[in-house]
């Protein structure tokens, strides 16, 4: 098993536009956590996906949006990209929905914004 | 809310020293934590969890509740220890949490030959 995949590695976009980023997750995982990480801070939580139905939510605008399809990949969706949306950003699945499971990182999408 | 706190950006020590890495966390329920590691070049990935109670490359990490600590340490450092560590919060508020990390800044740890 490769890991936990995501797709593209890096993205440059400009502001306005909307950007989907893609990751599958280690096979036999039905969670799926994003995670925003901006230059010199830890990782910020956005969305979990269990399952096909949103778990949780982070302090992020409605301008971002998640799904998880029946395979258990996941997109992450941006809208009217702002500058402060550069960032790295994560996917991490697990097996199991609650705590007490480690969750495997990918190696994350660049996204730069212009 | 929940929230973590690494008090260290960077942290430098010579090779065979001790290290202690600090991390302080904010949460009302009851805590899982962890530590990650992010090697130059490779992806996150999970060091230990507090839960397991294990030691990891000779790291070990415990929990002191009272004190609202996850303190990292090893009493020997090596070179190949130099990375960044973050300190992580899993919430589980009555069991509904659904793997919501909340994650320090990190430390980047360098040892010098």
């Amino acid at each position: 098993d490769a890991g936990v995949t995501q797709s593209p590695t890096h993205l440059i976009k400009t502001r306005g536009q909307h950007v989907t980023l893609r990751c599958s997750p280690i096979s036999g995982h039905k969670s799926v956590s994003w995670y925003q990480q901006v230059l010199g801070q830890g990782p910020q939580f956005i969305f979990q996906y269990y399952e096909k139905e949103e778990r949780g939510r982070g302090n992020f605008p409605d301008r971002f949006s998640a799904r998880q399809f029946p395979n258990y990949s996941s997109e992450l969706n941006v809208n009217a990209l702002l500058l402060g949306d550069s960032a790295l950003y994560l996917c991490a699945s697990s097996g199991r929905p609650s705590g007490y499971n480690e969750q495997f990182f990918g190696p994350g999408t660049r996204l730069t914004v212009l | 809310a929940q929230r973590v706190t690494q008090p260290e950006k960077l942290l430098s020590v010579f090779k065979g020293a001790p290290v202690e890495l600090k991390c302080n966390y904010s949460y009302s329920g009851s805590p899982e934590l962890f530590w990650y590691v992010q090697y130059s070049r490779q992806r996150l990935q999970l060091l230990l969890r507090h839960i397991s109670r294990e030691s990891i490359k000779g790291f070990t990490a415990d929990l002191n509740k009272g004190e609202t600590s996850f303190h990292l340490k090893k009493p020997f450092a090596q070179e190949e220890d130099s990375a960044m560590y973050y300190c992580a919060l899993n919430t589980n508020a009555g069991g509904t949490s659904y793997g919501k990390l909340t994650f320090g800044q990190g430390t980047i740890l360098t040892v010098h030959p």
